[in-house]
């Protein structure tokens, strides 16, 4: 059972936005900054896309934004591309100093 | 450029044991953590835990502390994850993942599969 919680699959047409969100509690979405988002190709291994629940890493493009509110974390990509389609996770460290992931999303370009 | 660069496959049978190790290169290996994630198949990410390079202090996730145990080789800059007494669950890509102050997985290895099988 995955310590973070997130829809199974969102779908959007391409040029759209779409936001997934990413549940925890106050031990550990709720209690620091440090959510991170995660993009997974099909056979690839994880790409950071999101730190520090709002920073992006040198290279990712704009379109792809976080925030947070209480509890829940979301990732929001707008202008939506058939590259975008993929697997995203949620991660954050929590107060027991460990890292946990939600179960992850799979996102479909229509 | 930063590498990590991890070994092959491995097929073990139930009870086993396996090694996975993980080179890196291009970066001064013990100014960074390294992070251990496996994927089962078809499944998502799971964090195993994390090894301070410096100290080699390993922090393991609930549920892994015993048979997965990390440890390090600072004279060639590699990280490895043990796993004793395999079972079937076990079965994923194991992957290495560097660390950063407030997040890791700014570098990836390329995974490893381990598959446990009789």
């Amino acid at each position: 059972q995955s310590a973070l919680t997130q829809p199974a699959s969102v779908s959007g047409s391409p040029g759209q936005s779409i936001t997934i969100s990413c549940t925890g509690t106050s031990s550990d979405v709720g209690s620091y900054n440090l959510v991170s988002w995660y993009q997974q190709h099909p056979g690839k291994a994880p790409k950071v896309i999101i730190y520090e629940d709002t920073k992006r890493p040198s290279g990712v493009s704009n379109r792809f934004s976080g925030s947070k509110s209480g509890n829940t974390a979301s990732l929001t990509i707008s202008g939506l591309q058939a590259a975008d389609e993929a697997d995203y996770y949620c991660c954050s460290f929590a107060t027991s100093n460990t890292w946990g992931f939600g179960g992850g999303t799979k996102v479909t370009v229509l | 450029q930063v590498q990590l660069v991890q070994s092959g496959s491995e097929l073990k049978k139930p009870g086993a044991s396996v090694k996975v190790s993980c080179k890196t290169s291009g970066y001064t290996f013990t100014n960074f953590g390294m992070n251990w994630v496996r994927q089962a198949p078809g499944q998502g990410l799971e964090w195993i835990g994390w090894i301070n390079t410096n100290t080699a202090n390993p922090t393991y996730a609930q549920g892994f502390a015993g048979r997965f145990v990390f440890s390090l080789d600072t004279s060639v800059n590699t990280a490895y994850l043990q796993i004793s007494s395999l079972e079937a669950g076990d079965t994923a890509v194991y992957y290495c993942t560097k660390s950063r102050d407030t997040y890791f997985g700014d570098y990836w290895g390329q995974g490893t599969l381990v598959t446990v099988s009789s």
